[in-house]
């Protein structure tokens, strides 16, 4: 089992949808969790944080965290062509942070 | 601006050739971090650095090395007992807990 796992996509969505995002993980004593946004040929762009369960929301974004379910998610609403990257879920434990592979989303126009 | 400045943006190596990347941050972070990302694979750790004058090897250290000299650089040499070292190379800071800030990262192919 894979400690941080992502469905690699592609996830299309239309322009003006929400995307929604998952990711879990395998270590029960992760302490954070970050969702990294990375376009193409460039490095990743941390986008949100979240520490505790629940929602946090900023702006567009939306991360949700459900630690008993070893779960974490990301919602984009009204979702931009300018959206369309590969999405990197993050969980940390002290100084370690471990990274999933990735969710391809293309949002179309 | 605060930032991380990884260069050479491309680096090409002959076979059994050393090669180092260099990776200057000024944000005043402790920590810093080297990651290498291959097609599907994700990030993965090489190694990391907490401190000046310490360093912790990370989960793909073999064929690499590191020093950290001073708090603001942290540079990486790929060895040539690196086989396999085509691939892109991401240096971050951090502080504690706070996510990583990453530089633009060093595409490195074997010629």
């Amino acid at each position: 089992q894979k400690e941080v796992e992502q469905n690699s996509g592609p996830l299309s969505v239309p322009e003006g949808a929400i995307a929604s995002l998952n990711c879990t993980y395998s270590d029960r004593g992760s302490q954070s969790f970050f969702w990294y946004r990375q376009y193409s040929g460039k490095s990743p762009e941390l986008i949100m944080f979240i520490y505790s369960n629940g929602d946090k929301e900023d702006g567009r974004f939306t991360a949700q965290l459900n630690k008993a379910s070893q779960y974490v998610s990301l919602l984009i609403r009204d979702s931009q062509p300018s959206d369309s990257a590969t999405y990197l879920c993050a969980v940390g434990r002290y100084q370690k942070v471990t990274f999933g592979t990735g969710t391809k989303l293309q949002v179309i126009p | 601006d605060g930032g991380i400045t990884q260069s050479p943006k491309y680096l090409f190596r002959k076979e059994g050739q050393n090669v180092t990347l260099s990776c200057e941050q000024n944000l005043n972070h402790d920590a810093m971090y080297w990651y290498r990302q291959d097609p599907g694979q994700g990030l993965r750790l090489i190694y990391y650095s907490q401190i000046v004058n310490d360093f912790q090897k990370g989960d793909i250290a073999e064929g690499y090395s590191v020093s950290r000299e001073k708090k603001e650089s942290f540079p990486l040499t790929v060895t040539s007992a690196q086989k396999n070292p085509t691939a892109f190379y991401l240096c971050a800071s951090s502080r504690t807990a706070y996510g990583y800030t990453f530089g633009s990262g060093t595409r490195l192919t074997v010629v």
